[in-house]
């Protein structure tokens, strides 16, 4: 089991749906980020929150909107997705923003659009 | 523009049969490599961070080295389970993102 927990595992939704992603971490890590990961690629990184605030958003569409509650919750807001945004969602945390710290990834959203 | 790129991209060994993957990167002002395992449906699970040239880290069947241009995973007398993507990934002093690359597939063939 990994320490960092998502929320669903799986999720199936319309074009036209809003849902959430959820994330929740209790190791006292105060960065935290979201990754999209396509079949047989590396995980593609969308958005990182450093002390709850906003610090990297990767030219992501707007259709995505992260949100950051306190420092052990992460989420993703979703609005009308496409079909080409069906992916494996993965959250990560590190123990702060600084580059030399590894990041623990939760088990990922397997996300489906029709 | 800071490039990671693994060799080779897929892998068949016997079981016993030792080998080692390949990651090379190109950066600037390296602060981390950094290795990840990944099982098909899962995150990545982190195994080791190396900061500088001649550091080594080993876990159990699992051994990284890091040169100034490269990281090689020696995997010793693997076993099944030792089947996944393998992950690396790099830090710079100049971006909070891990660069990846593209990952080895490693089936360990009983």
């Amino acid at each position: 089991d990994t320490e960092v927990t998502q929320t669903p595992k799986h999720l199936v939704m319309g074009m036209t749906n809003k849902k959430s992603l959820k994330c929740e971490q209790h190791m006292g890590h105060r960065a935290m980020y979201w990754y999209k990961q396509k079949a047989k690629k590396p995980p593609e990184l969308m958005f990182v929150y450093s002390y709850e605030k906003l610090s990297i958003n990767e030219s992501v569409p707007s259709r995505f909107s992260p949100e950051c509650p306190n420092s052990s919750l992460l989420n993703l807001h979703l609005h009308a997705l496409q079909p080409e945004d069906s992916a494996l969602y993965l959250c990560a945390s590190s123990q702060s923003g600084t580059p030399d710290q590894p990041q623990h990834f939760g088990d990922g959203t397997r996300l489906s659009i029709l | 523009e800071d490039q990671v790129t693994q060799s080779p991209e897929a892998l068949r060994l016997q079981e016993g049969e030792s080998s080692s993957l390949n990651c090379s990167y190109t950066v600037s002002g390296l602060r981390g490599l950094f290795w990840y395992r990944q099982d098909p449906g899962k995150g990545p699970e982190f195994l080791f961070t190396l900061y500088s040239a001649g550091e080594e880290k080993e876990k159990e069947r699992l051994k990284a080295t890091l040169t100034k241009k490269e990281s090689f995973l020696h995997i010793t007398a693997p076993k099944p389970e030792d089947s996944a993507t393998y992950l690396c990934a790099v830090r710079t002093n100049y971006g909070q993102n891990f660069v990846f690359g593209p990952g080895t597939r490693l089936s360990v063939l009983p």
